[in-house]
């Protein structure tokens, strides 16, 4: 059974960071371009960044570039996003997704970690 | 920027009716689109990929739509557990992804 169980959020200050972490597990990891999607509280979905399968290619939406990295441990099953200087507008619940072989829709994603950037 | 808009925010239908959801690209995205179902309090769950191919799992009430710039998502006889907020994705721009602001479908 594919699982991905993410973990790291909590309250940070804005201008602080946080690394999120996503463990998954039931599939051949390396195998798979990963990403990580947000929801602001009430909001819709944002795509953040996504992740080649060796590490060599990666892509993220304009809003984070240069603040946040996306990396992955293929020996550890485990996705990563390093936050930093975050900001209010960063609040949200982070959830780490596969990408479908060769559809590239979101075909399993985990719970979800919450962030929350205040002061 | 693909902008990707969803219609109507809102949709309130009876169970049992036909539900018609809306997504419009602000440029052709081909066929590249995905519809996702989310309900509250848990992670989005993909139906549709490719416009209209059923992903696995997902029941035949739920068919996809459309292709360049205008897509649809229909529920053909709507259950309680179908009332949620649905989402559209173009991933034409691949490896960039693009979501629409969702519609919420609630019983009338």
């Amino acid at each position: 059974e594919v699982q991905l169980v993410e973990s790291g959020g909590g309250l940070v200050q804005p201008g602080g960071s946080l690394r999120l972490s996503c463990a998954a597990s039931g599939f051949t990891f390396s195998s798979y371009w990963m990403s990580w999607v947000r929801q602001a509280p009430g909001k819709g979905l944002e795509w953040v960044a996504n992740i080649k399968q060796d590490g060599s290619e990666k892509y993220y939406v304009d809003s984070v570039k240069g603040r946040f990295t996306i990396s992955r441990d293929n020996a550890k099953n485990s996705l990563y996003l390093q936050m930093n200087s975050l900001r209010a507008e960063d609040t949200a619940v982070y959830y780490c997704a596969r990408v479908a072989g060769t559809t590239r829709g979101f075909d399993y994603w985990g719970q979800g970690t919450l962030v929350t950037v205040s002061s | 920027e693909i902008v990707m808009t969803q219609s109507p925010a809102t949709l309130s239908v009876s169970p049992g009716e036909r539900a018609t959801l809306s997504c419009r690209a602000s440029q052709s995205v081909s066929s590249n689109l995905a519809w996702y179902q989310q309900k509250p309090g848990q992670a989005p769950r993909l139906l549709i990929y490719g416009a209209s191919t059923r992903a696995t799992g997902i029941p035949a009430r739920f068919s996809g739509s459309g292709s360049g710039t205008e897509f649809t998502l229909t529920i053909s006889s709507l259950q309680s557990e179908d009332f949620a907020v649905y989402y559209c994705q173009q991933y034409n721009n691949w490896p960039l992804y693009t979501f629409g602001q969702g519609t919420k479908l609630e019983i009338k």
